[in-house]
């Protein structure tokens, strides 16, 4: 079975740039959350989505939004970019309901983000 | 509200030496408790995991961990460190309910190095 796949791997912007990234789950599973991953503030929940709807929200700007498209791929997308959003973006999915207990997350490996 | 404390940043042991990361868990509800671990350019890869039941629970690689209640902790152990056993270990809590999904709530992470 494919693990999650998230692209780009890497890439650089420059401060009000916007930037998308992209991530496709493991098949069946229908939740998609996205974590912010820095060296000062560790790891911050962002967003995730389940079937096509926004389910949980962590606490950032609205420059940070999602989607969730009818195949469970999700993109998140970063408007107006500052120095402070160089970061790792890191993708997990889920079942999202029923026998998997909150929590059982699978991760890709991240799309590293540097803002100049 | 929830949170997760790991004590220590740095941990260092030697190769065959135990290893005991601490993680301390702060929740107004029964949680759900994990361990993830991360090794260098990659994403999280889930260790273990507490929902219910049994106390002491064994992951992959030959970790395990014990939930205490009375001193909200889910330290994470292992007899013999190996030299793969390098990486950064996370703590992380979520609540005990289903379609809670993928929001979780993670410590700032200890990196472990292991010394030959």
């Amino acid at each position: 079975k494919a693990g999650v796949t998230q692209t780009p791997r890497y890439l650089i912007k420059t401060r009000g740039q916007q930037v998308t990234l992209s991530c496709s789950p493991i098949s069946g599973h229908r939740s998609v959350s996205w974590y912010q991953q820095t060296p000062g503030q560790g790891l911050q929940f962002l967003f995730e989505y389940f079937s096509e709807t926004q389910r949980n929200k962590g606490n950032f700007p609205g420059r940070f939004s999602g989607r969730q498209f009818s195949n469970s791929r999700s993109e998140m997308n970063v408007s107006t970019l500052e120095l402070g959003d160089s970061a790792l973006y890191l993708c997990a999915s889920s079942l999202g309901q029923g026998t998997s207990p909150a929590g059982e997350l699978f991760f890709g490996e991240g799309s590293r983000l540097t803002v100049l | 509200a929830q949170s997760v404390t790991q004590l220590g940043s740095h941990v260092s042991v030697s190769e065959g030496a135990l290893v005991l990361l601490r993680c301390n868990y702060s929740s107004s509800v029964p949680p759900y408790l994990f361990w993830y671990v991360q090794y260098p350019n990659q994403g999280l890869q889930l260790l273990l995991k507490y929902t219910t039941g049994a106390t002491l629970v064994k992951g992959i690689n030959g970790f395990e961990a014990e939930f205490k209640k009375s001193e909200t902790s889910f330290h994470l152990t292992k007899p013999s460190a190996h030299m793969s056993d390098a990486a950064e270990y996370f703590c992380a809590v979520s609540h005990m309910i289903y379609n809670q999904g993928g929001k979780l709530i993670f410590g700032q992470g200890t990196e472990l190095s292991v010394k030959p």
